[in-house]
């Protein structure tokens, strides 16, 4: 089985712009979740994904979103981008059963991105 | 205030020696705890997932440890190979959100 892909691997934008990036989960898989990941905060919940509606959301502002489509591929959307933005962007997927909480998460390799 | 503190932040052991990494949290309520390992520059991967009345669980040379009276969790690796270098993460699920560490991050040496 491929495993979760993400593009582009890598990006640089700069402040103003907005930017989207890209998630295949694995075959199967219903959720996706999104995080983002700095040297200072470490890794940070952004959303969860699972069967087109977003299911969870961590504390982060509107600016960023995202979407799930029929196939569960998902986009996350950052809008007006700011230099804090820049880190990695990882998303991970599972299958997503009725409790999904502990399930195993599987990690793409992650976007990374630069804002200038 | 929901954390996840783990312990130590750096760690530096010989190839073939076992360390132990701590992760102390004050998450409440209490859903799961996962334990997963990143190597540099790629997504992080599962190592264990723990719930309420699991203590230990392991996996290859990877055993997690569970004490929720103390809200304590460990995690010791045995015989550790060079490949073990990497950013090990603690996070905590409440139910409602996950609560991650800062990772601890273990180089081993030959």
């Amino acid at each position: 089985k491929a495993g979760v892909t993400q593009t582009p691997r890598y990006l640089i934008k700069t402040r103003g712009q907005q930017v989207t990036l890209s998630c295949s989960p694995i075959s199967g898989h219903r959720s996706v979740s999104w995080y983002q990941q700095t040297p200072g905060q470490g890794l940070q919940f952004l959303f969860e994904y699972f069967s087109e509606t977003q299911r969870n959301k961590g504390n982060f502002p509107g600016r960023f979103s995202g979407r799930q489509f029929s196939n569960s591929r998902s986009e996350m959307n950052v809008s007006t981008l700011e230099l804090g933005d820049s880190a990695l962007y990882l998303c991970a997927s599972s299958s997503g059963g009725t409790s999904g909480r502990e399930e195993t998460q599987y990690f793409g390799p992650g976007t990374r991105l630069l804002v200038l | 205030k929901n954390q996840v503190e783990q312990s130590p932040q750096s760690l530096i052991i010989l190839e073939g020696k076992n360390c132990t990494l701590q992760c102390n949290y004050t998450v409440s309520p209490f859903s799961n705890l996962r334990w997963y390992k990143q190597d540099t520059g790629r997504g992080p991967v599962s190592l264990t997932i723990m719930t309420f009345s699991e203590n230990t669980k392991s996996n290859g040379r990877y055993t997690a440890t569970l004490d929720a009276d103390t809200k304590q969790s460990s995690l010791h690796i045995t015989a550790s190979q060079l490949s073990d270098s990497a950013s090990y993460i603690c996070v905590v699920d409440s139910g409602y959100a996950l609560n991650f560490g800062k990772g601890t991050s273990l180089l081993v040496t030959p």
